[in-house]
Parts: structure tokens; sequence; C-alpha cells
């Protein structure tokens, strides 16, 4: 079975272009997760969806971030404009209904802003 | 609120050593307990679970016992192996959130 899919693997970009990620949940699960992950503030949690509802979003850093689920089988994050300081790994999890705290992770997206 | 606390700093031990990471949390009502482990360029990927006190997870040789006397979930191998040099993270679900640690480096040397 597909895990969770997520693209690109890697960006390189420079700063105040627009980066858009790209997230494919697992079939039949309904939530999904944004994770950031950097050495000095580890992991966190910047939005989640339930049904495609954006329901906690209080992790999102500031306006320049937003994150859409259009349909239950793709979810993005935009960044506009990108600055230096959202060099990340950046993480796409999803669950389903019943067992809660067990997230499966995609591989992530490594942004790197110059 | 609930958090989780891993011990500071990485680990690097021995192949074939014993290893501990220590793991305290601070929760209320009866959370569930996890450790996630993530290997090299991948996402976490859960490794155990227990949902109440006195569980115990267990995965690979790993252990965790939930233990709500010293709100406590230390995660234990008994004889490491390369392979398993990756970040450990405790994790802890409670009010509809995961709330993770900063995670754990343990590095095994051959």
């Amino acid at each position: 079975d597909a895990g969770v899919i997520q693209s690109p693997r890697h960006e390189v970009t420079e700063m105040g272009q627009e980066v858009t990620l790209r997230c494919k949940p697992i079939s039949g699960h309904d939530y999904l997760f944004w994770y950031r992950q950097t050495m000095m503030r580890g992991l966190e949690l910047l939005i989640y969806f339930n049904n495609n509802v954006p329901i906690d979003d209080s992790g999102m850093p500031e306006d320049r971030f937003s994150a859409k689920m259009p349909n239950a089988s793709f979810s993005t994050l935009k960044i506009q404009p990108s600055e230096p300081r959202d060099s990340a790994v950046y993480f796409c999890a999803s669950r389903g209904g019943t067992r809660p705290g067990e997230l499966f992770f995609g591989e992530g997206s490594r942004l790197t802003v110059l | 609120g609930n958090s989780v606390t891993q011990m500071e700093g990485p680990v690097t031990l021995s192949e074939e050593a014993f290893l501990t990471i220590n793991c305290t949390y601070t929760a209320t009502g009866y959370p569930s307990l996890f450790w996630y482990v993530q290997y090299p360029g991948e996402g976490l990927q859960l490794l155990l679970k227990a949902t109440k006190a006195d569980d115990k997870g267990s995965n690979k040789g790993f252990e965790a016992t939930y233990r709500k006397e010293t709100t406590s979930f230390h995660l234990e191998k008994g004889s490491v192996q390369v392979s398993d040099s990756a970040v450990y993270f405790c994790a802890l679900y409670g009010n509809n959130r995961l709330a993770f640690g900063k995670g754990n480096q343990v590095v095994v040397i051959p």
C-alpha cells in the first residue's frame, strides 16, 4: 500500500519566492497534519485537517503560510513570500479516526531558502 | 497543558550495548503514550505504544512501560544494532492533540 506521498523532496529557492509543498495522504484517512522540523525548535505542528476542514491552525507561524485541502486526497502548504528562516523539513502525516496518536508520516520536503 | 520531556543530548553506544532513553510526561486525564523513530532521511514512524497505566508496548526488541506513578515511559532495548541508529521521539496523545518530545539521536558504533 502506498504511504503518505510528499513532493517535492527537496526545494531550493530564493528569498521572496513562493513555495508550494504537496501531500497525498493515505486513502481512507480522514485526518491530515502538517509539521515543520528544525534543529532549533524540533517538531512543530503547523495545522491539521479533519475531513478536509482545517481544525487547528494555531501553529501556522504567520500570514505568509497558508494550507488547503481541496479534497480527501490532496493538500498543499504554501509559503509566500519565503524567507531564510523558513528553511526546514516539512512533514505531512495522516491517520484514521479510530486510532488517535498513530500517525503515518511522509518522507518530508526539505526546503532551503537562500 | 500536556507535554513530554526527553533527556538532553545524543546517545552514543557500542553495538550490543543496553539502551535506555528517558521520557517523562505531564498530562491531565489518562493519555496514551507512544515512541516514534526517525531513520536518516525518512519521516517518523510509530515504534510502539501504550494506552493505559502498566501497559508495556514492544516492537523490534524495544520496550516501554507506562508508569503512572512516576509519569514515565522510558524506552529500552537490551542489545542494540547499528541499524538502530536513528532519532527517537516520545509522544503523548491527550485532549485531542499529539505532543512530541524533542527527540534523542542514537548512534550505535560497530
